[in-house]
């Protein structure tokens, strides 16, 4: 089983759309939770990252930690074509990162 | 605004060749990472660095070494390519006191051994 699952996609929303994109994990260590957002022949960038249970906004964007059920979730509202990218989750383990595989998101107009 | 620059965008490579992939990042970092990423497997960490001359295995050193000689300069090098080394190569950089959870990428280097 791999310490961090996420499902590739792709997803495919209209313009406007709630999109919801999901990570569970299976080591109770992790502490640092992360988003990463990389656009096609780019490398990753950090979007947001959280520290504890709960909720962060930062504009558009809300990151969700349940580390009660081993579930991070990042939230787009009003979704626009230019956020059609692949979302990578990432989790802190000692002194690395561990990535999920990404979720390939399409937002069309 | 942080960047990392890798020295370039795609290679191709013949089986047993030595290969030099460099990384420099220009915002004093401490930590820098090699990365590879392949479909289906997501990035997997092959070096990192705390510091000028130390480095550290990641999960999958097999193949790899690592040079860094200066504080923004961190090398990735396959001693002798294999087919099975054609990926995606990304390298980042984070300060120190981030504990590495704050990585800034470069926009990796596609490499294709043949």
């Amino acid at each position: 089983q791999k310490e961090v699952e996420q499902d590739p996609g792709p997803l495919s929303v209209p313009e406007g759309a709630i999109v919801s994109l999901n990570c569970t994990y299976s080591n109770s260590a992790f502490q640092y939770f992360m988003w990463y957002r990389q656009y096609s022949r780019k490398g990753p960038e950090l979007l947001m990252y959280t520290y504890s249970s709960g909720n962060k906004e930062d504009g558009r964007f809300t990151a969700q930690v349940d580390k009660s059920s081993k579930y991070i979730s990042l939230f787009i509202r009003d979704s626009q074509p230019s956020d059609s990218a692949t979302y990578l989750c990432a989790m802190k383990s000692t002194d690395k990162l561990i990535f999920g595989t990404g979720t390939r998101l399409q937002v069309f107009p | 605004d942080v960047k990392v620059t890798q020295s370039s965008r795609y290679l191709v490579k013949r089986t047993g060749e030595k290969v030099f992939l460099e990384c420099v990042q220009d915002m004093d970092h401490e930590n820098m990472f090699w990365y590879r990423q392949d479909p289906g497997l997501g990035l997997r960490l092959i070096y990192f660095s705390y510091d000028v001359k130390m480095k550290e295995k990641g999960d999958i050193p097999e193949g790899y070494s690592v040079s860094r000689e200066k504080k923004e300069r961190f090398s990735l090098i396959l001693e002798s390519a294999s087919t099975n080394q054609t990926s995606m190569y990304l390298c980042a950089s984070s300060l120190h006191q981030t504990g590495g959870t704050e990585q800034y990428f470069g926009p990796g280097t596609r490499l294709t051994v043949t």
